[in-house]
């Protein structure tokens, strides 16, 4: 257990839906990040969250959106689903604003499957 | 745009030492060193880091050359469970953690 928690683990919704994947960071770590995972794009990091402040964005899609909550908990919310969205989407916590000094705990991952 | 290259695929004998090279000829002063592994579709799990000093922990060790052009990690005593893909990975300030293709480790019996 790495103390990231994400839920679900799995998911499976149809083309056009909206979902939301849920991740609680490891106690005492102020920043979250989003990444998708899909069979031919390997690990793509879509957004950073740090204390409720969003600080980086990578490729995230428009349909796609995030937030960090006082709790430090996350959302990401993944709108007008296409079967191309269907991957792994990991969340990863750390313990400051920049990846240097804090690396990075990664949860299990949601597995997302668009039909 | 890679900041490092890796052997897309290595094998090694179970109970031997597994090294792994990386180059990352174009590393800055400021800039260190992680690998993380990523074992079949579980989240990636860290494994070390080093800025310019050797490094060695629990699961392995970190050998940066004195350019600092290129690092070898290396897992001591290979077993089964250390099959994985393992992501040599540069990162400074505020970037983010990049993550290429890493190499695919095969531990053989």
């Amino acid at each position: 257990d790495s103390g990231v928690t994400q839920t679900p683990k799995h998911l499976i919704t149809a083309t056009g839906q909206r979902v939301t994947l849920r991740c609680s960071p490891r106690s005492g770590d102020l920043s979250v990040y989003w990444y998708q995972q899909s069979l031919d794009q390997g690990l793509q990091f879509l957004i950073q969250y740090y204390n409720g402040e969003e600080r980086a964005k990578g490729n995230i899609l428009e349909r796609f959106s995030a937030q960090q909550f006082p709790d430090l908990h996350s959302e990401l919310n993944l709108s007008s689903l296409e079967l191309g969205d269907s991957a792994l989407y990991f969340c990863a916590s750390s313990g400051g604003k920049d990846t240097s000094y804090y690396g990075y705990t990664f949860g299990s991952g949601t597995r997302l499957t668009v039909v | 745009d890679a900041k490092t290259t890796q052997p897309t695929s290595m094998d090694c004998a179970e109970g031997r030492a597994a090294n792994l090279p990386c180059n990352h000829s174009t590393i800055s002063g400021n800039e260190y060193v992680y690998w993380y592994r990523q074992i079949h579709s579980q989240g990636p799990q860290y494994i070390i880091h080093g800025l310019k000093n050797n490094e060695t922990n629990e699961m392995a060790s970190l050998i940066i050359t004195e350019d600092r052009k290129s690092s070898t990690l290396i897992l001591p005593h290979a077993t089964l469970r250390d099959t994985a893909v393992y992501y040599c990975i540069v990162v400074g300030g505020a970037d983010g953690l990049t993550f290429g293709k890493g190499t695919h480790l095969i531990i053989q019996p």
